[in-house]
């Protein structure tokens, strides 16, 4: 089955204790982005990816930092967290990227509570 | 300042009747815009993409229309259902070789018996 994958989908931590959520897809995609959602602020865009070793800042990629070793990994690392990125996290991904129309596909998201 | 606002935030309606959810944009170069429902708690999924040259796509009871002159796109939803309760959230890509998407907040759809 077509899909992208996360990992944990519930995590509760600490302030300061670095931590990885995984995010994987299976469908050969070139690009793969992270977001965060927030009441009230709608889907914000942290980091992207267009293809192994190529990524970029997206809307508010402060506190994070992503890599992408492998195509269908991309994970998302918080070296510190802090409370403020207490949040629900999408993973996506998708054919091309550019000019591009394909369909963007999301993971089942990652609840965060940072105390 | 590239902007996405969506209206309603909010609707309430009747299952079994229609509703239209409207997009404004002011992404410029412009590359297509993407409309996504999302249920509580889960990921957002897209029910179309429309280029510049598109001006009306259907995927089942929603159609999308696009008037990129004016830069404005409607959702319309035909015979509700209780299923359709859920955000729906317009994105616009912009063009020139960028990958950025603008997002919408959202108008969160409560379809009610």
């Amino acid at each position: 089955e077509a899909q992208v994958t996360q990992n944990p989908r519930y995590l509760i931590t600490v302030t300061g204790k670095k931590l990885t959520v995984t995010c994987s897809q299976n469908m050969n995609h070139e690009y793969m982005s992270w977001y965060r959602q927030d009441p009230g602020l709608g889907l914000r865009q942290i980091y992207y990816s267009m293809n192994v070793e190529v990524t970029d800042k997206g809307d508010v990629p402060e506190g994070y930092k992503v890599s992408r070793k492998e195509k269908r990994n991309f994970p998302l690392i918080l070296e510190s967290p802090s409370p403020n990125q207490t949040s629900l996290y999408f993973c996506a991904s998708s054919f091309g990227g550019g000019q591009s129309p394909n369909e963007q596909f999301f993971g089942p998201g990652t609840r965060l509570t940072v105390l | 300042k590239n902007q996405v606002e969506q209206s309603p935030q909010s609707l309430i309606i009747l299952e079994g009747k229609n509703c239209t959810l409207q997009c404004n944009y002011t992404v410029s170069p412009f590359s297509n815009l993407r409309w996504y429902k999302q249920d509580t708690g889960r990921g957002p999924v897209s029910l179309t993409i429309m280029t510049f040259s598109e001006n009306t796509k259907s995927n089942g009871r929603y159609t999308a229309t696009l008037d990129a002159d004016t830069k404005q796109s409607s959702l319309h939803i035909t015979a509700s259902q209780l299923s359709d309760s859920a955000s729906y959230i317009c994105v616009v890509k912009g063009g020139a070789g960028s990958y950025q998407l603008t997002f919408g907040k959202g108008t969160k759809l409560s379809v009610i018996p």
